[in-house]
């Protein structure tokens, strides 16, 4: 199983403030079959990034992913007051796993 | 418009059995892996089990192997979790989720809304 471990747990930043959010796997993830999803309280989770990089449709360009390997990393580069949510990182090998969130909150 | 709204979740005791359905629409269900994430409250995301296209394939986390059954109907349009032998630690909500191309090696691009199982005597 790959274990994804997400840091830090907790940010807190203002609307207008540049948001860098990082994932490490335990062992190399497979193509990039990396994902990101923002969840907002009483609501499913959406999907952000894909393929470790790639916007997936309608999500805003102030969002962006990177990395390989092990280590990923979501980007927001301007926090807009809607942005202030949970997001989590997950493998989509065969057998998935998420990361544990980083929850990005108003400072 | 994709919509996947499940069903059938409540109170049930340790021990005890509930099957969760999702309803789909909007898209060909036929076409798509399907998976189960749940998530215990105020924790995490947890991916639970997914199914083929024709359900000719099926996985599991670990700690529900042996309890748990994901099964699909595709004249239905619908998505099955039977769930026996249920524990405390399996109280979340649930949630069916499409991948988003025919192939399991894709992330989930639609989310039904959860429904609440809980677990407790």
């Amino acid at each position: 199983e790959i274990v994804l471990t997400q840091s830090p747990g907790t940010l807190s930043l203002s609307p207008g403030e540049r948001a860098t959010l990082s994932c490490r796997a335990s062992q190399s993830v497979s193509s990039s079959y990396l994902a990101w999803y923002q969840q907002k309280p009483g609501q499913a989770p959406r999907l952000l990034i894909y393929g470790a990089s790639s916007r997936a449709t309608g999500i805003p360009d102030r969002f962006s992913g990177s990395g390989s390997g092990t280590d990923f990393t979501l980007t927001i580069s301007r926090l807009e007051p809607e942005d202030f949510a949970v997001y989590y990182c997950q493998q989509y090998g065969r057998f998935k796993t998420f990361g544990g969130g980083t929850k990005v909150e108003i400072k | 418009e994709v919509q996947l709204v499940e069903s059938g979740g409540g109170l049930v005791q340790p021990g005890g059995s509930l099957r969760l359905s999702c309803a789909a629409s909007g898209f060909t269900f036929s076409s798509y892996w399907m998976s189960w994430v749940r998530q215990a409250p105020g924790k995490g995301l947890e991916w639970v089990a997914n199914i083929k296209q024709d359900g000719s394939e099926k996985y599991y986390v670990d700690s529900v192997k042996g309890r748990f059954t994901i099964s699909r109907d595709n004249a239905k349009n619908s998505l099955y979790l039977q769930m026996n032998s249920l524990r405390a630690e399996d109280t979340a909500v649930y949630y069916c989720a499409r991948h988003s191309s025919g192939w399991s090696y894709r992330p989930f691009d639609y989310w039904g809304q959860g429904t609440l199982v809980t677990v407790s005597s």
